[in-house]
């Protein structure tokens, strides 16, 4: 168990529709990633969060969008779902700033967009 | 995006076998991680290398970066059907946002 929560674990939803994911890191753990695993594009970083500011933006669409709130869970939120947005999305946490500080990832969401 | 060579991609062996997986790109990264990751669960880090030529030993796994920080290599001597899994190598540079994974290798060890 490496601490990091993420619900809901499955999700099943229609083509257009939003979705939120939550993240809840390690306690103490300032820094969130989230990243997107698929089987055509491998593992992909999307985002990370410190301390409830964005620091660094990876391959997200701009129909994602995430955040993290002052008791530092963190959403991502996907709209205009498409069929290629089926993907395990995983977020991680790490205490500090630094991308290649240890980042303890959570079991992920298996999201299924029919 | 920089981009993560990771190779072979699928890797299927005997236990007792020796194995590497290589991981390379043309940029330079500040660093660069291994993780393992097993079905229905998140990665988890081996390792992190962080000096160009930079040897780095776990148990039978044995983890080096490249004197230029542009490739890593992770063997695994004597391998045993616990070390199954997928392997995933991820680099970064100084500046943010440049996270790349490798496409994963998958490593399957038969009894």
């Amino acid at each position: 168990d490496s601490g990091v929560t993420q619900t809901p674990k499955h999700l099943i939803t229609a083509t257009g529709q939003r979705v939120t994911l939550r993240c809840s890191p390690r306690s103490g753990d300032l820094s969130v990633y989230w990243y997107q695993q698929s089987l055509d594009q491998g593992l992909q970083f999307l985002i990370q969060y410190y301390n409830g500011e964005e620091r660094a933006k990876g391959n997200i669409l701009e129909r994602f969008s995430a955040q993290q709130f002052p008791d530092l869970h963190s959403e991502l939120n996907l709209s205009s779902l498409e069929l290629g947005d089926s993907a395990l999305y995983f977020c991680a946490s790490s205490s500090r700033l630094s991308w290649s500080d240890t980042q303890y990832f959570g079991p992920g969401t298996r999201l299924t967009v029919l | 995006t920089q981009l993560l060579e990771q190779s072979p991609q699928f890797l299927s062996i005997q236990e007792g076998e020796n194995l590497t997986v290589y991981c390379n790109s043309s940029s330079v990264f500040s660093s660069l991680q291994w993780y393992r990751q097993e079905p229905g669960e998140g990665p988890v880090l081996l390792v992190t290398v962080v000096t160009g030529g930079e040897v780095k030993k776990l148990k039978r796994l044995t983890f080096q970066f490249g004197d230029a920080r542009k490739d890593s290599s992770l063997h695994i001597t004597a391998a045993q059907p616990g070390d199954t899994g997928l392997y995933l190598c991820l680099a970064g540079g100084t500046s943010y946002g440049k996270l790349t994974f490798g496409q994963g290798t998958i490593l399957t060890v038969h009894p």
